[in-house]
């Protein structure tokens, strides 16, 4: 079982650009989750998703949309990218509601210039 | 104010030290609390949960002070492979779907 995977692991935008990060389980979880972290800010929460057909917005959701396509996978997409979105990307997983272990992937490295 | 606060360090320990590390939390209402661990530039990984009782994994023990709003975490013998972030989490139960995490406590082991 691969767990969580994301593509792609690297991305070099210019502003202005937009962009879709992929994220995909096969841990059969419910819930899925997108993270920025930041040097100095620690993990951020963008938007989440409950469950299959539902998403909700996190702590930094500005500049930022998401898709839950199906069980498997939760796409992030950055409409037109600014310098401040530069970061490292991570989508997690949990079984079932937010009281449980996540389970990250290995993240998303997107420089905008 | 953040949710979940640590020390960042970093602490600089000798092989074989015992090391430890404090959060805060400011949510009453929390209910589940982890410590992860995030080698550089790597994904945070789930190093153990924390329950009221306290627990041990091998090295490692955690307790949980509900009176104090704090989390604690024990390593022993501290080993190189110990150096990274580690994450004190709360549950973030006025959202109902997400985890508070700490922004980190570097630790590095040095022969």
């Amino acid at each position: 079982n691969a767990g969580v995977t994301q593509t792609p692991k690297f991305q070099v935008l210019k502003t202005g650009q937009s962009m879709t990060l992929q994220c995909a389980q096969d841990m059969n979880h419910n819930s899925m989750y997108w993270y920025r972290q930041d040097p100095g800010m620690g993990l951020r929460l963008i938007y989440y998703s409950a469950s299959e057909g539902t998403t909700d917005k996190g702590e930094v959701p500005n500049g930022y949309n998401v898709s839950r396509l199906n069980k498997r996978e939760f796409s992030l997409r950055l409409e037109s990218a600014a310098p401040s979105q530069t970061s490292v990307y991570f989508c997690a997983t949990g079984l079932a509601g937010g009281q449980e272990t996540q389970y990250f992937g290995p993240g998303t490295r997107l420089l905008v210039l | 104010r953040k949710e979940v606060e640590q020390d960042p360090g970093p602490f600089n320990v000798p092989e074989g030290a015992t090391v430890a590390f404090n959060c805060t939390y400011s949510n009453s209402a929390s209910q589940s609390f982890f410590w992860y661990r995030q080698d550089c530039r790597k994904e945070p990984k789930l190093l153990m949960s924390v329950y009221s009782s306290g627990n041990e994994d091998g090295r490692f023990t955690a307790q949980l002070n509900r009176a104090s709003q704090y989390i604690s975490l024990l390593i022993r013998d501290s080993k190189l492979s110990d150096s990274a972030t580690y994450l004190c989490v709360a549950d973030n139960s006025n959202s109902g779907y997400a985890l508070n995490f700490g922004k980190g406590t570097s630790l590095l082991v040095t022969p």
